[in-house]
């Protein structure tokens, strides 16, 4: 397995342009996780789905950040409007949820910058 | 609301003495702690970890403690060595998965 896949690796886009993210998780994982990278507040959880159903949002910052997940094998996270301040480098994991936890593989990340 | 802490930004040894790195959680809900090791440029990697019915799990080189009571935990690694040089994240578990704003530990040769 290549491991989740995360594109584009690099975004740079003007204020107030949407961006979209995209991952592709691990086959025959069944949770995803979109987090993003801050100096202040490390890996910060944005999002986590289960099954292909959000289960806890209460990290995405603001009306502006959407995500979906519409099968198994892909999940995008979107801005619109983009803003400076959500510059910032973001990150998609996923990991089997079974009875039992096991760890959450990363992707490279998409580094987000926004002029 | 940062459920998981890591208070040390930064942490400096010498090559082959002990690293210790530190971390402290408030949900006492969480039963599975992680931690992960990232390069720049790149995506945490997993490292160890522990369920909560343990209080130690070992893997060579490190070795991951659990205090329940205290809501604590550390990573041991001995000895250290120059490529161990990375940003240290903590992580916990209960349904999704909260992290630590990380450690820098730097080995020194």
């Amino acid at each position: 397995d290549a491991g989740v896949i995360q594109s584009p690796r690099h975004e740079v886009t003007e204020m107030g342009q949407e961006v979209t993210l995209r991952c592709k998780p691990i086959s025959g994982h069944n949770s995803l996780f979109w987090y993003r990278q801050t100096m202040m507040r490390g890996l910060e959880l944005l999002i986590y789905f289960n099954n292909n159903v959000p289960i806890d949002d209460s990290g995405m910052p603001e009306d502006r950040f959407s995500a979906k997940m519409p099968n198994a094998s892909f999940s995008t996270l979107k801005i619109q409007p983009s803003e400076p301040r959500d510059s910032a480098v973001y990150f998609c994991a996923s990991s089997f949820q079974g009875t039992m936890n096991t760890e959450a593989f990363f992707g490279q990340g998409t580094r987000l910058t926004v002029v | 609301d940062q459920q998981v802490k890591q208070n040390s930004p930064s942490l400096s040894v010498q090559e082959g003495r002990i690293s210790i790195l530190n971390c402290d959680y408030t949900n006492s809900m969480f039963d599975y702690f992680l931690w992960y090791k990232k390069y720049p440029a790149e995506g945490p990697t997993f490292l160890i970890s522990i369920s909560s019915i343990k209080d130690k799990n070992e893997d060579g080189r490190f070795t991951v403690f659990l205090n329940k009571s205290a809501k604590h935990l550390s990573l041991h690694i001995v000895p250290s060595q120059p490529g161990d040089s990375a940003v240290y994240f903590c992580a916990a578990r209960h349904v999704d998965m909260r992290f630590g704003a990380g450690t820098r530990l730097t080995v020194k040769p």
